[in-house]
């Protein structure tokens, strides 16, 4: 089955500093999504790439959907102290029937010393 | 607009058990997915249901687990017999198309 490869497993970043992680997959995907999920909750969604090549924000958040598909990055700017929690990637075929399922990474876990 | 709800939040269960954990999707969402976590992993797919019926359930064990999303009320999600082995989080997530919104998830302890 398909498998993503997240990066890195972990961060210890100082406040104010910029953070990038990232997915691979392979094979290929037509949406990726990036979540984040704090302790004892639910993923919330963050971003959303559904083109080749795209760059989105979401305030502080950058992602990017790789043009082979087959890998995403996300970048937190300026971070804050409630940057922190653990990120996940997820990738999805779409269109249509079982396609719809997401494909998660493992997650990476965001520390952000104040 | 509330959000995606689940109950209950937390569920202990003895072994050999019956667990039944439930999912109210957002509103106008037709499409109910339920996925698996264990401990400092990412979530693993395990079925897809839109009203009443089943798309995908490629990810769900043969064997003592069943879900269902009847025309009216919450997505169930059946665990018969619990073992210890099923102790994890399980989160439900409801769509309207291709983005997934999820729950707050049940945590299932087997004891």
């Amino acid at each position: 089955g398909q498998q993503l490869n997240q990066s890195p497993q972990s961060m210890f970043i100082q406040e104010g500093e910029d953070v990038s992680m990232n997915c691979t997959s392979s094979s290929i995907f037509n949406t990726w999504l990036w979540y984040k999920q704090d302790p004892g909750e639910g993923p919330v969604l963050l971003i959303a790439l559904y083109k080749a090549g795209e760059l989105t924000s979401n305030g502080r958040l950058t992602a990017q959907f790789g043009i082979t598909r087959k890998d995403s990055f996300l970048n937190i700017s300026a971070s804050i102290p409630s940057d922190v929690g653990i990120y996940f990637c997820a990738g999805q075929l779409g269109s249509g029937g079982s396609n719809y399922k997401l494909t998660f990474g493992k997650g990476t876990l965001l520390t952000v010393n104040p | 607009n509330a959000g995606v709800m689940q109950n209950p939040r937390h569920l202990v269960r003895r072994r050999g058990q019956e667990a039944r954990l439930r999912c109210s999707p957002m509103k106008g969402h037709s499409h109910v997915y339920w996925y698996r976590q264990l401990p400092e992993e990412g979530l693993k797919f395990m079925v897809y249901l839109q009203k009443e019926n089943i798309i995908d359930e490629s990810g769900m064990p043969k064997e003592r687990f069943s879900a269902e999303f009847p025309k009216e009320g919450p997505s169930i999600l059946r665990i018969q017999q619990v073992v210890r082995g099923d102790s994890a989080a399980y989160f439900c997530a409801s769509s309207p198309h291709s983005e997934q919104y999820f729950g707050p998830g049940t945590r299932l302890t087997v004891t």
